[in-house]
């Protein structure tokens, strides 16, 4: 089966530019996570959908992130206007409807250069 | 607070030699433990886990992790290290219903000499 896929796998951008990370879940996985990790720090979870919706979004970091899966299948996380410190690696995984159980799946994941 | 301590930033090991890899975890109900390998430009690729039972738990690539509750560690071994293995090791915790909001370590880097 096709992995997690995570497009682009590099952006450099100016700050105050906008950028739409996406991601493709394993097909079929109704789980959906992204997480980040800043330079030197801890990989955070940022949020989680279930399908179409958003199960959890407690580690979203402020209002210039944005994250949707319209239709549940690929999702977007979209950082408008980045800041320096939104630099880092963000990643998405996916895993089945199965519970707690379910091991995550991660993408190659999107290294982003605020500059 | 809930958290996971890596006290080694960077290791670096003969191949051929055994491996110890550190974590440590507070966390505020049963812990659900995991530790995953990042291989360059690679994702995260999950070795082991612990939910419960017996606490000596068997991985992929000849990887092991001990659950220590009395301690609240959770350490990674190998009894001989291959070169293929360094790469970057993260341990994480979660718990019941956390689904897959876990916290994760700081990493530690292996590497390898030949």
């Amino acid at each position: 089966e096709a992995g997690v896929t995570q497009f682009p796998s590099h952006s450099v951008i100016e700050k105050g530019q906008t950028v739409t990370l996406r991601c493709d879940p394993i097909s079929g996985h109704d789980n959906l996570y992204w997480y980040r990790r800043v330079m030197g720090k801890e990989i955070k979870f940022l949020l989680h959908f279930v399908k179409e919706s958003k199960q959890d979004e407690s580690g979203m970091p402020n209002n210039r992130f944005l994250a949707e899966r319209t239709g549940g299948t690929y999702s977007t996380l979209k950082v408008q206007p980045a800041e320096l410190e939104d630099s880092g690696v963000y990643f998405c995984a996916s895993s089945p409807l199965t519970g707690d159980n379910s091991p995550l799946h991660f993408g190659n994941g999107t290294r982003l250069t605020v500059t | 607070a809930q958290s996971v301590t890596q006290p080694d930033i960077h290791i670096t090991v003969s191949e051929g030699a055994s491996l110890e890899l550190r974590c440590n975890y507070s966390y505020g109900a049963t812990p659900y433990l995991f530790w995953y390998v990042q291989s360059p430009g690679q994702g995260l690729q999950l070795l082991l886990k612990y939910f419960s039972g017996d606490t000596l738990v068997q991985g992929i690539k000849g990887f092991e992790a001990e659950f220590k509750r009395s301690q609240s560690s959770f350490n990674l071994r190998k009894p001989s290290v291959h070169w293929s293995d360094a790469a970057e090791y993260f341990c994480a915790v979660g718990g019941r219903g956390s689904q897959g909001n876990l916290i994760f370590g700081k990493g530690t880097k292996l590497s390898v000499k030949p």
